[in-house]
């Protein structure tokens, strides 16, 4: 059974530049959060992705925007990269809104990110 | 304003002893209640889950956890640690309808041989 996956596993950027980052969510899941964990913190909320659509979006400008395709898996995109940026990023993966246990999220690895 | 603090930014324990890790939550309604691993360079694996029911919640790795209402806590337990524990520890809610899990700031656990 696999996991949630995410790729790449690091990233160098510098600043200004443009990042997407790749998730595919664990099998049966069809719903897609990402997080942003700042190096000592714990994760803050990016967005959450189903059918499609943005359904939730915590506290991050228009800079970070995302994507899921027919098949769940999910892109985040970040533009004009800034130093505050560099961080791990984190995609989780749960069942759609509705069903039981929807709440609990499972954690790819993470892509780090580092801009420069 | 809705939080979840856990006041321990590090705790050592000795292998071998007991290891409790605690976590408060401040919302309206009773949130469900997350705790997770997050070994060095690593991503986050869900230790164990509180919905409703029973308040003792068993997870894996030997880990438990006891919900206390009229605390507002959701304090982690394990009765024997091993030097594999020594991770940093999230406690996360959200709440029923919600999609988002919001993270207290982690507390970090090291083991001594």
């Amino acid at each position: 059974d696999a996991g949630v996956t995410q790729s790449p596993t690091h990233l160098i950027k510098t600043r200004g530049q443009q990042v997407t980052l790749r998730c595919s969510p664990k099998s049966g899941h069809d719903t897609v959060s990402w997080y942003q964990q700042a190096l000592g913190q714990g994760p803050q909320f990016i967005f959450q992705y189903y059918e499609e659509e943005e359904r939730q979006r915590g506290n991050f400008p228009d800079r970070f925007s995302g994507h899921q395709f027919p098949n769940y898996s999910s892109e985040l995109n970040v533009n004009a990269l800034l130093l505050g940026d560099s961080a791990l990023y984190l995609c989780a993966s749960s069942l759609h809104p509705g069903t039981s246990a929807q709440e609990t999220q499972y954690f790819g690895p993470g892509t780090r990110l580092l801009v420069l | 304003a809705q939080s979840v603090t856990q006041p321990d930014i590090h705790i050592t324990v000795s292998e071998g002893a007991s290891l409790e890790l605690r976590c408060n939550y401040s919302y309206g309604a009773t949130p469900y209640l997350f705790w997770y691993v997050q070994s060095p360079g690593q991503g986050l694996q869900l230790l164990l889950k509180y919905f409703s029911g029973d308040t003792l919640v068993q997870g894996i790795k030997g880990f438990e956890a006891e919900f206390k209402r009229s605390q507002s806590s959701f304090n982690l337990r394990k009765p024997s640690v091993h030097w594999s524990d020594a991770a940093e520890y999230f406690c996360a809610v959200v709440l029923g309808g919600d999609y988002k899990l919001s993270f207290g700031a982690g507390t970090t656990v090291t083991v001594r041989a």
